[in-house]
């Protein structure tokens, strides 16, 4: 899986939209742009990914730039249940892989 | 909504004894896998399993682990002999449906299971 270069943390304040960076300059055609994120003393879990086009769903939006060399995961309205490791990862549609590569992430912190 | 469980949250084992992690994934997933999380570190694949037979496994997994679907509905990571490294939070996880590129699944995961060899 091609690496993914993320901020090792960022910090927000509660219900002030975040901006969560991941670049990925080796990306192949076939990458998929997945994120997932892993709550204190949790499972990671999925929150959203795509190819090309922005993406939306009720947790985040994926902004995904037009050479695909690097995306964003907005929070619209961070919360404190935010407050969680996020990770950006690379999943090749034709490499056939099912794991998941963690790499180490971008601890957001969410004020009060 | 369905969601991945695994037992025990915590299991405590001496070095050198035989463990065995148990998880339910979700009913209709057909794919299994299991990570593991070494206290302040990364999460590290271990093996996915499909189709009662593994996959694909990391290095990590060797001779000492196994993975068994006794029973269509719980799939178990055994540990023959435990050593102090093997410390860590072990997560099971969940995915698939019939078609379509198992690389792309979304993949649920368990809460853990806390292993502390001592």
């Amino acid at each position: 899986d091609a690496k993914t270069t993320q901020p090792n943390s960022m910090e927000s304040n509660e219900e002030e939209p975040v901006h969560l960076p991941c670049n990925h300059s080796t990306i192949s055609g076939t990458d998929y742009i997945h994120w997932y994120r892993q709550l204190p003393s949790q499972g990671p879990e999925y929150v959203i990914h795509g190819l090309t086009s922005n993406v939306n769903n009720r947790m985040a939006s994926l902004a995904i730039a037009e050479d695909r060399k690097s995306s964003t995961l907005i929070l619209h309205r961070a919360t404190l249940r935010d407050a969680a490791v996020y990770y950006c990862i690379l999943r090749d549609a034709q490499g056939g892989s099912e794991k998941l590569v963690f790499g180490k992430g971008t601890k957001l912190t969410v004020n009060p | 909504e369905p969601e991945v469980t695994q037992t025990p949250s915590h299991q405590v084992t001496q070095m050198g004894q035989e463990v065995i992690l148990r998880c339910v994934p979700i009913s209709n997933h057909l794919y299994f896998y299991w990570y593991r999380q070494i206290l302040g570190q990364k999460v590290e694949f271990l093996v996915s399993f499909y189709n009662n037979e593994i996959s694909e496994k990391s290095e990590i997994f060797d001779d000492q682990f196994s993975v068994e679907r006794p029973d269509g509905s719980n799939f178990t990571l055994k540990i023959r002999s435990t050593k102090l490294e093997d410390s860590a939070m072990y997560f099971c996880a969940s995915s698939g449906r019939a078609s379509g590129s198992p690389s792309l699944f979304v993949q649920y995961f368990g809460a853990g299971t806390r292993l502390s060899v001592l």
